[in-house]
């Protein structure tokens, strides 16, 4: 069966450094998404894309972040200057269709992320 | 403020038990209502997504349950089995992209 994939699986990087998280969602998919789990709290929405452009995205998607989708397979998460508060576990998703459309999303193994 | 509540946060239940756990939403603007199992350091597989008030759906043992006027699901798990030891999260989704997340019911089956 087809799944998403995101690499790397864990990275550690220095306070006020860029990283980017990488994803690779299922090929026929057209809608992505990208959520993180701060330890002990809930899985929260960050942004959804859908034909090169942004759809919606939450309070906590700020101007430190940015998402891209370089080439026709991957979809990229950069947080352009680290903070401790980053420190999460990153989850990529994708959909065939719209969120709400019956379509359950498929997401990605995750990608934890520590920021020192 | 949008809260998806679930209850209980944990539970414990020996194998062949039967159990269910609760998830509470508001009401208003209800599109859809996914279910997800999430077991440590794997990726939540979806389980199920409901549209409809009184809606029923089963999975194997697992069976969820739908009520939108009064903004709840119950998810089922009937003759629990060590497998079934994970983290059940459900999700609200209010007709935009995002789906807004409980913080999950972890079960722990014991043999």
């Amino acid at each position: 069966e087809p799944e998403v994939t995101q690499t790397p699986s864990h990275q550690v990087t220095q306070m006020g450094q860029e990283v980017i998280l990488r994803c690779v969602p299922i090929s026929n998919h057209l809608y992505f998404y990208w959520y993180r789990q701060i330890l002990g709290q809930k899985v929260e929405f960050l942004v959804s894309f859908y034909n090169n452009e942004i759809s919606e995205k939450s309070e906590i998607f700020d101007d430190q972040f940015s998402v891209e989708r370089p080439d026709g397979s991957n979809f990229t998460l950069k947080i352009r200057s680290t903070k401790l508060e980053d420190s999460a576990m990153y989850f990529c998703a994708s959909t065939w269709g719209r969120v709400g459309s019956n379509q359950p999303q498929h997401f990605g193994d995750g990608t934890r992320l520590s920021i020192l | 403020i949008l809260n998806v509540e679930q209850s209980p946060q944990s539970l414990h239940v020996q194998e062949g038990d039967s159990t269910n756990f609760t998830c509470s939403f508001p009401s208003s603007n209800f599109y859809a209502l996914h279910w997800y199992r999430w077991e440590t350091a794997k990726s939540p597989e979806a389980l199920f997504v409901m549209t409809l008030n009184g809606d029923e759906k089963k999975k194997g043992r697992i069976s969820a349950t739908l009520n939108t006027k009064e903004g709840y699901s119950y998810l089922y798990i009937k003759g629990s089995q060590p497998e079934d030891s994970a983290t059940y999260l459900c999700a609200l989704n209010q007709a935009g992209t995002a789906l807004i997340f409980g913080k999950g019911t972890t079960l722990s089956v014991s043999s």
